[in-house]
This record gives C-alpha cells, sequence and structure tokens, in this order.
C-alpha cells in the first residue's frame, strides 16, 4: 500500500516549544516538500529536497527547519522562533524535478495547534 | 510574474449544474497546469491536469479549458453532486516549481 504518511495527525505545543512533524513516503520519489495552509491562504512553501542530505528553502522558511537523511522521509521541525505556527501541514513528494514537472501527491496532513 | 490567480474564493452550486472555477497565470514558462481537490481535514488530491498544447482535457465530469494566449483556465464540474463538495486549488507548475490558487471552496446544495 503505497503513499505518504505524516503524523501526528493532530498536536499541540506549547508555546516556545520545538516539535517537529513526521512525514514518509514509499513511492521511491525523489523530490519532498513542506507546506503551510491558513485558511484562506492557499499552500505555502516551505521547504523542499531534491536528493538525500540536500533541501532548499520555500516561500516561508523562517522558524522551520528540516533535514533529509533517507530518501524516504522528511521530517519537520516547528521551532520556537515560529511566531505563528498555528496551521495546517502538509507534505507532498514528487518523482524528480528534474527533466521536467511531476505531479505533486500529498499526504493527510498535521494540524497543529499552539496552546 | 509568479502569482496564479483563482475565482472566486466560493461557489454555491445547484445539484445538477454545472460548477466553473477560474484561473489566471502570468509566467508563460509554466507549462503544466494540475487542479487539486481537498476535503476538509485531508490532504489535497491530484484531480485533472493539462499541458499547454492542449486546450481543453475532459476525464468524467471534470473538464479543464485552456486559453494559452489569455493565460487563463478553468475546471468545469458537469452534473454537479453533493460529493464534490470540497476546496479545489488550480496551479501552475514548471520543474521544481509550482504555484498554487488561493482555493475555491465548492458547495454543491442538494
Amino acid at each position: 500500500d503505497g503513499g505518504i504518511t505524516q503524523s501526528p495527525k493532530y498536536l499541540f505545543r506549547k508555546e516556545g516549544q520545538n516539535v517537529t512533524l513526521s512525514c514518509e513516503q514509499n513511492l521511491n520519489h525523489d523530490a519532498m516538500y513542506w507546506y503551510r495552509q491558513d485558511p484562506g491562504q492557499g499552500l505555502r512553501l516551505i521547504y523542499y529536497s531534491q536528493i538525500v542530505n540536500d533541501f532548499q528553502k520555500g516561500d516561508i522558511a523562517e522558524g522551520y527547519s528540516v533535514s533529509r537523511e533517507k530518501k524516504e522521509s522528511f521530517p519537520l521541525t516547528v521551532t520556537s522562533a515560529q511566531k505563528n505556527p498555528t496551521a495546517f501541514y502538509l507534505c507532498a513528494s514528487s518523482i524528480s524535478t528534474s527533466g521536467g514537472t511531476d505531479t505533486q501527491y500529498f499526504g493527510p496532513g498535521t494540524r497543529l495547534t499552539v496552546l | 510574474q509568479q502569482q496564479v490567480k483563482q475565482s472566486p474564493q466560493s461557489l454555491i452550486v445547484q445539484k445538477g449544474g454545472i460548477s466553473i472555477i477560474n484561473c489566471a497565470y502570468e509566467n508563460t514558462a509554466f507549462d503544466y497546469f494540475p487542479w487539486y481537490q481537498q476535503f476538509p481535514g485531508k490532504g489535497p488530491a491530484l484531480l485533472i491536469a493539462i499541458r499547454p498544447d492542449v486546450s481543453e482535457k475532459k476525464e468524467g465530469r471534470f473538464t479543464i479549458s485552456f486559453n494559452k494566449s489569455a493565460k487563463q483556465f478553468s475546471l468545469h464540474i458537469m452534473d454537479s453532486q453533493p460529493g464534490d463538495s470540497a476546496t479545489y486549488f488550480c496551479a501552475a507548475s514548471r520543474d521544481d516549481k509550482i504555484i498554487f490558487g488561493k482555493g475555491t471552496r465548492l458547495h454543491i446544495l442538494p
């Protein structure tokens, strides 16, 4: 059963805490992405990674960090520096970002709430 | 140059009617235009996509119309059903860059 999994589905954080959101894919995709979704804002790119051990900042990377130690995993850490972290976080993957445009496939999302 | 403008923000359609969502882009380098459907609390799922070498693509009740000269494309949902109630996102992409519209919340009245 191939796909993208995100965990947890819901996450609550106290102010000042760092939290890590998990994203795993078994699609053998090279590229992975993290988006943030707020009501009325659409999808905004946080970070993306085209290959293992390499990643690039997206449009709203401040207050976030990522790692890509394995092809199938791309965890996102929301740090205490992120001033307004309450949002719905979506992970996506695509086959490759080189040589053409590939469809992005999304995980089910993690809803993060700061208490 | 990088924006994708989507309208309307919300749409209410009677069951059996036609739902139409429009998008406009600015960057002529974009070469792939997908539409995503998202249900509450779920991730977006690819619905249908088109490349600029064709003017229309149809899959079941869903049709994309593409106007390259006007830099516009639209999603038509024929015979709209209550199960189509969701948020729809258009997007434009090239290589590793994809830009999403802000979404249209569609509600189909039973």
